[in-house]
Order: C-alpha cells, then sequence, then structure tokens
C-alpha cells in the first residue's frame, strides 16, 4: 500500500529564506507526482505536476524534484515571501489515476 | 469556465440526518473524485467515478453512496449522518494526459459538521 510521508509537519522562516520541504512515498511504481498548495478554509491549487519520466519541474521561485528511485520529492522555495505561507501538501498518482496524499508541510514565512 | 464548485459551503447536522453533497465542473471531464480531509489525515479518497453512469469506492468509502447520473456532476450522499463524518470534503475532477498532462482540479471545499 501506497504511503506518503511529508517533513517536517510544520515550518517557520524569516521572509527572504530559500527553504526545502520534502515528500516520501513507499512504493516507487508512480505514474506522476503533484505538489499543492492549500490557503486556509481554501481548496487546493496546484503548483507542479512532474511525470515519472521527468527529474524536475519548475514554475517562478518554485521547483520540485523527484527521485523514483529513492521515494523522494523535493519543493524548493527561493526567496520566501509572507504570501507562501499556506500548507503545502504531496500527492503520487498511482495506477488508474488515483492520488495518495501526504499529511502536508505547514509554512509559515514571517516578515 | 467556473472550474469545479460545491454546495453547499457549510452544513450542520444531527446525527442520523442525511444530506447529499453536490460537485459540479464544466470541462467536460471524465474523472471525478470524493476526498474527505481530516486534521493529521491529510485528504483521503472516499469514492470516485471514472465517466457518467459509474462509480467505484475509494479508500473509507463506509457511510457514503455517490452517484454519476449527469458527466458533469458528482453526488455525495450520506444517509445516516455520524459524528466521524465531521470533516471538509473536497471534490475534483481530472485532466487527462491528453490535455496537457493529468492534474486534478478541486472545489473549494464543503465544511460538514455533524452533532
Amino acid at each position: 500500500k501506497q504511503e506518503v510521508t511529508q517533513i517536517p509537519a510544520a515550518l517557520s522562516v524569516p521572509e527572504g529564506e530559500n527553504l526545502v520541504l520534502n515528500c516520501s512515498f513507499t512504493d516507487s511504481a508512480i505514474y506522476n507526482l503533484q505538489w499543492f498548495r492549500q490557503d486556509p478554509g481554501k481548496g487546493l491549487t496546484s503548483l507542479l505536476l512532474i511525470q515519472s519520466s521527468q527529474r524536475e519541474q519548475t514554475s517562478g521561485r518554485l521547483n520540485a524534484s523527484l527521485d523514483k528511485s529513492s521515494g523522494r520529492s523535493t519543493l524548493y522555495i527561493a526567496a520566501s515571501q509572507p504570501g507562501d505561507s499556506a500548507t503545502y501538501l504531496c500527492a503520487v498518482y498511482n495506477q488508474g489515476g488515483k492520488l495518495i496524499f501526504g499529511q502536508g508541510t505547514e509554512l509559515s514565512v514571517k516578515p | 469556465n467556473a472550474g469545479v464548485t460545491q454546495t453547499p459551503k457549510f452544513r450542520v447536522l444531527k446525527t442520523g440526518q442525511s444530506m447529499t453533497l453536490l460537485c459540479a465542473q464544466d470541462m467536460n471531464h471524465e474523472y471525478m473524485y470524493w476526498y474527505r480531509q481530516d486534521p493529521g489525515m491529510g485528504l483521503r479518497l472516499i469514492h470516485y467515478s471514472v465517466g457518467e453512469g459509474t462509480t467505484a469506492k475509494g479508500e473509507v468509502p463506509d457511510g457514503y453512496n455517490v452517484s454519476r447520473l449527469k458527466k458533469q456532476n458528482f453526488l455525495l450522499g450520506l444517509e445516516s449522518a455520524a459524528p466521524s463524518q465531521t470533516s471538509v470534503y473536497f471534490c475534483a475532477s481530472r485532466r487527462p494526459l491528453a490535455q496537457g498532462g493529468e492534474t486534478q482540479y478541486f472545489g473549494p471545499g464543503t465544511r460538514l459538521l455533524v452533532l
């Protein structure tokens, strides 16, 4: 059974700092991996989608990497801003298109 | 293009009452999903549908039923609500690979409190 773990559960950093969020999964037979952002009381917004054949994806200040063999993905946020404060969720697509979610990392960026 | 919408946004039920949550999408997606989100548990799949007229069980289906009579709508029903079903419910639809890469679009959520 696929399990997705995110570490740390919560993170607080000063504005301007670069940071890394970690995601690990137990079954490397994934279709792809997706990072989401969730603001308090809101739904999920897709940030980056990495196909299983890819090693990384970039969007603005965000960079996500994927290492299937080790069962790991990282989300790198450069020059963090208070507006980046949110919960970041990692999810893997198994065969059949089902998403398995991690529990999320709650990020707080202090001005 | 409204994306994925959910009705209602918030509801309070008494134990034993029934209700239906409505999800609608205007992107012509075949696949739709219902999740629940609980503190410390992440999002868990309740039921899903791969097309009009189809439904399938997810990870935590007990106590819920679903119907997909129309492609754009996916209904989640609670026949006899229990306090353990207090949660935030999210609906999602999936964009297929051929349309720019698989990704799921989420609705804003329905907060349900069962007393």
